[in-house]
């Protein structure tokens, strides 16, 4: 069976720091992932999907960026994170067919000081 | 366009009673639709879908949902409320078109329910 995996799940950081957040998919190949962003009162805010490795697409321009280094890895980062940044992180993944049910890993609760 | 509101923020039920969170979604071809659970600082967990098969379906932990084209409507529904029940639920339409493989989607504002003891 297939299971996703986020790390780390909670993190605190200081504004102006660097930010590097782990998503991985075990049990499938090619699936098609995503990062949301869930912040309070504002509901769950997708903020990039990717169809393969190297492949991203931004749906919210931001100071946070993605990368695919492998079939089955996906990782945001951010250079500088801003207050603005906190919230509640989450990585989905859905197969690479065409079905668009998704599902979620259990999150990361990042907050900026 | 599509778009999905719910039409509750917040359902307070007993234990033991039944449960009913109400969704309407607006789409411009056969959507499908999607329940999902988050318990509190988790992921979210799909309870059910709905494919343009059978439109009432049945998802996980007792709950199901009936899909009705001419009110747009998916409500979710559960006979009996269980206090582990106590989460926030997402009503949640798919934008792609069927066959699509981004599979974008769009979320509800989520209903948080309570059950009392």
């Amino acid at each position: 069976s297939q299971t996703i995996h986020q790390w780390p799940a909670t993190l605190v950081q200081p504004v102006g720091s660097p930010l590097s957040l782990e998503c991985t998919v075990e049990g499938t190949s090619n699936p098609n992932l995503y990062w949301y962003r869930q912040a309070a009162g504002r509901g769950l805010q997708l903020l990039f999907y990717s169809v393969g490795i190297g492949q991203i697409s931004s749906e919210v321009p931001q100071n946070l960026s993605a990368s695919r280094p492998q079939d089955r890895q996906f990782i945001l980062s951010s250079k500088k994170l801003l207050l603005s940044d906190s919230g509640f992180y989450l990585c989905a993944w859905s197969p690479g067919s065409s079905t668009d049910t998704q599902y979620f890993g259990p999150g990361t609760r990042l907050t900026v000081l | 366009a599509q778009s999905v509101t719910q039409l509750d923020s917040h359902v307070s039920v007993s234990e033991g009673t039944p449960v009913l969170l109400r969704c309407n979604y607006s789409s411009s071809y056969s959507p499908s639709l999607f329940w999902y659970v988050q318990h509190p600082n988790k992921g979210l967990q799909l309870l059910l879908k709905y494919t343009s098969a059978a439109t009432l379906v049945k998802g996980i932990n007792g709950f199901e949902a009936e899909f009705k084209k001419s009110e747009t409507s998916f409500h979710l529904t559960k006979p009996s409320a269980h206090m582990s029940d106590a989460a926030e639920y997402f009503c949640v339409v798919s934008v792609g078109p069927r066959g699509g493989s981004q599979g974008n989607l769009i979320f509800g504002k989520g209903t948080k329910l309570s059950v009392k003891p």
